[in-house]
C-alpha cells in the first residue's frame, strides 16, 4: 500500500524568508501524481501545486515550488517570501490510478506558522 | 464559480441517531470524492463517484455508511447508528477531467456524536 510520510509536524518561518516543507512517499509504481494541499485554520483545503511522476520538470506556481525526486521518492515543498497568509496545515498527498482509483492517500500534516 | 459547499457546516448527535450530509460540487465537475478527517491527521478516503456511479469505497466505509449521487450533481452521505467514533470532519471534494488534475475541496462537516 501507498503512504506518505512527513516527519515535520510543525514549522516556523520568519516573515519573506524562505522554508521547505519534506514529504516521502513509499510506492512501486512508476506513474503516479503528487500533490501539496493547504489547510488555513478553520479553512477549506486548497491545492497548492501538483507533479507528474513521468515529468521531470519540478512544478512551480507563483512562491510555491517543489523538488521531485522520484528516485528518492522525495517530494518536498518550497516557499519563497513567506506571506502571513501561508500559516497553514500543508498536507501532502499522493495518487496512483491504477484500475481507475482515484484515492488520494494524504501524509500527516506539517503546521507551518509565518511569523511578522 | 461558488466553490464546493456543504451542508451541515456543523452537527451534533447523540449515539445512535442517523445523519446525513449533503455535498454540492462545482456545477461541471463529473468526479465527486467523500473523505473523513480527524484531529492531527490527514483526510482519509471515504468514496468517489464518476458521474452517478460509484466507483470506488474504502474499507473505512462500513456497512453503517452509505453515499449517494443520485443524479449526477450534489451527494449524500449518511451514516446509521452512529457512534463516538464517528466524530470526525466530512469533506467533500470535486474535479473535472482527467486524473491528476487535482481535487477541489469544500469546507466540511464537522460531526459530533455524543
Amino acid at each position: 500500500a501507498q503512504t506518505v510520510t512527513q516527519s515535520q509536524p510543525e514549522m516556523s518561518v520568519q516573515e519573506a524568508e524562505t522554508v521547505t516543507l519534506s514529504c516521502t512517499y513509499d510506492t512501486s509504481e512508476s506513474n503516479y501524481y503528487l500533490f501539496w494541499y493547504k489547510q488555513p485554520p478553520s479553512r477549506q483545503m486548497i491545492l497548492v501545486i501538483r507533479q507528474e511522476a513521468y515529468k521531470q520538470q519540478n512544478a512551480t506556481e507563483n512562491r510555491f515550488s517543489v523538488n521531485f525526486q522520484k528516485a528518492a521518492k522525495s517530494f518536498s515543498l518550497k516557499i519563497s517570501d513567506s506571506q502571513l497568509g501561508d500559516t497553514a496545515m500543508y498536507f501532502c498527498a499522493f495518487k496512483y490510478p491504477q484500475g481507475g482509483s482515484e484515492k488520494l492517500v494524504f501524509g500527516k500534516g506539517t503546521k507551518l506558522t509565518v511569523n511578522p | 464559480d461558488t466553490g464546493v459547499s456543504q451542508n451541515p457546516r456543523h452537527k451534533i448527535t447523540k449515539r445512535g441517531q442517523n445523519v446525513t450530509f449533503r455535498c454540492d460540487p462545482i456545477s461541471e465537475h463529473n468526479r465527486l470524492y467523500w473523505y473523513r478527517q480527524t484531529l492531527g491527521q490527514g483526510p482519509e478516503f471515504l468514496t468517489y463517484f464518476q458521474n452517478e456511479a460509484q466507483l470506488e469505497k474504502s474499507r473505512l466505509l462500513s456497512d453503517r455508511f452509505s453515499a449517494e449521487r443520485p443524479k449526477g450533481s450534489f451527494s449524500t452521505l449518511e451514516i446509521q447508528r452512529t457512534e463516538q467514533g464517528d466524530s470526525a470532519m466530512y469533506l467533500c471534494a470535486s474535479s473535472f477531467g482527467t486524473t491528476g488534475t487535482g481535487e477541489f475541496f469544500g469546507p466540511g462537516t464537522r460531526l459530533t456524536v455524543l
